[in-house]
């Protein structure tokens, strides 16, 4: 079992959409759980991180964590075309590897 | 401004040669990593240091090498021993402080093909 698990789609929805990705990890002693977008030929930038259970929002996009299901997801409101691109998503452990632990990326393309 | 400076942005590299990435960084962080990004995968751990003349292998650390003399440098070098070496290498950077609640800035990445 891969410690980061993504579907690597690609998921599709059109402009305007709520774009939803998931993400499920293995080890229960994971600390922090990052989200990082990434385009074609780029390095990945950081979209935001989440540490507690429960929901973070930033502008349009809202990070959920569920440690006991041990499940990370990612919510783009009102997908944009500029959305369109790979999304990672990587985790800290905290203990033992002190570095991101990433997971294969899904993906998004957002429909015009 | 701070941030992470990879160079070369492309590197072809023939057989049995060994060539250096190199990774600086201005932004005073401890901790430095490599990963490796293959088409259509996610980005896998070759090394990463914690703090100056030290280091700990990744996930793939055969047929890589690194150093870390100075804060502010972490080269890593593909040695002919790495056979398959084509890929994309990003270099990232990390504060130790804190540093499950902070993220990671990546340099812009070096492509290496073997030719």
């Amino acid at each position: 079992q891969k410690e980061v698990e993504q579907n690597s789609g690609p998921l599709s929805v059109p402009e305007g959409a709520i774009a939803s990705l998931n993400c499920t990890y293995s080890d229960r002693g994971s600390q922090s759980f990052f989200w990082y977008r990434q385009y074609s030929g780029k390095s990945p930038e950081l979209i935001m991180f989440i540490y507690s259970n429960g929901d973070k929002e930033d502008g349009r996009f809202t990070a959920q964590l569920n440690k006991a299901s041990q499940y990370v997801s990612l919510l783009i409101r009102d997908s944009q075309p500029s959305d369109s691109a790979t999304y990672l998503c990587a985790l800290y452990r905290g203990t033992g590897r002190r570095a991101l632990t990433f997971g294969s990326g899904t993906r998004l393309q957002v429909q015009p | 401004d701070g941030g992470i400076t990879q160079s070369p942005k492309y590197l072809f590299r023939k057989e049995g040669q060994n060539v250096t990435l190199s990774c600086e960084q201005n932004l005073n962080h401890d901790a430095m990593y490599w990963y490796r990004q293959d088409p259509g995968q996610g980005l896998r751990l070759i090394y990463y240091s914690q703090i100056v003349n030290d280091f700990q292998k990744g996930d793939i650390a055969e047929g890589y090498s690194v150093s870390r003399e100075k804060k502010e440098s972490f080269p890593l070098t593909v040695t002919s021993a790495q056979k398959n070496p084509t890929a994309f290498y990003l270099c990232a950077s990390k504060p130790v402080l804190g540093t499950a609640n902070t993220e990671a800035f990546f340099g812009q990445g070096t492509r290496l093909t073997v030719v």
